[in-house]
């Protein structure tokens, strides 16, 4: 596609629920992030694919949350057992090499 | 560990030049980048520093000092469009790490 596409672009939930966001990439863009911005805060990084593996996962904020990416495109992350604090807006942005992202324009959460 | 900082807020005259510095240190260094997020959007790519120097790109213009860890965004000839965060990033390896933003807001 012309640009990296996030679904949904809304999603309400309540507590306790699981879920699922999905990104798809810019074709041929081997690296793919997920980033978490909270309201009026910056971007706070989350996991990193580099095609399907991901070397860093170290801002995954508990074991509730978890990525995948196959075929070097679709990505998904899952949040299970949702909380509050989990509201945010969950942006995936792609790139060629690393540096220079791409996002998309967000997966705005809210969990009730 | 990343810490990168830059003003939370400016204001500025439609018309005139605003100057937003960011300053890092940083366990690693491959080169700085400039989004720019209108608000409820996704950030946009505005600029990349990797050598010292100005790169300058019509109306905006980034600086950047390895040695001093810190860079600036220069927007001039402000238009109301410009109303908008502007963030920071530094890339380390294949990481970007974000400041906080600068929301700069323009008035008439």
């Amino acid at each position: 596609g012309a640009g990296v596409s996030q679904s949904p672009s809304n999603k309400v939930t309540e507590k306790g629920k699981d879920v699922e966001l999905r990104c798809d990439p810019i074709s041929g863009h081997t690296a793919l992030y997920w980033y978490r911005q909270r309201l009026g805060q910056g971007l706070e990084f989350l996991i990193y694919f580099q095609g399907n593996s991901a070397p860093d996962k170290s801002g995954l904020p508990s074991d509730r949350f978890s990525a995948e990416r196959t075929g070097e495109s679709v990505s998904t992350l899952t949040i299970q057992r949702t909380q509050q604090e989990d509201s945010a807006v969950y942006l995936c942005a792609s790139s060629r090499t690393e540096g220079g992202l791409y996002f998309g324009p967000g997966t705005r959460l809210t969990v009730t | 560990g990343q810490n990168i900082d830059q003003p939370t807020e400016m204001t500025a005259t439609e018309g005139a030049i605003v100057q937003i510095n960011c300053t890092y240190q940083t366990s690693g260094f491959n080169g700085l980048f400039w989004y720019q997020q209108h608000a409820g959007e996704a950030p946009t790519f505005l600029s990349y520093n990797v050598l010292d120097g100005l790169e300058e790109k019509g109306r905006f213009s980034s600086f950047l000092s390895r040695s001093k860890g810190y860079s600036y965004l220069l927007l001039k000839e402000l238009q109301m469009k410009d109303s908008a965060s502007y963030l920071c990033a530094v890339s380390n390896d294949y990481k970007l790490s974000f400041g906080a933003g600068t929301t700069v807001t323009v008035r008439a």
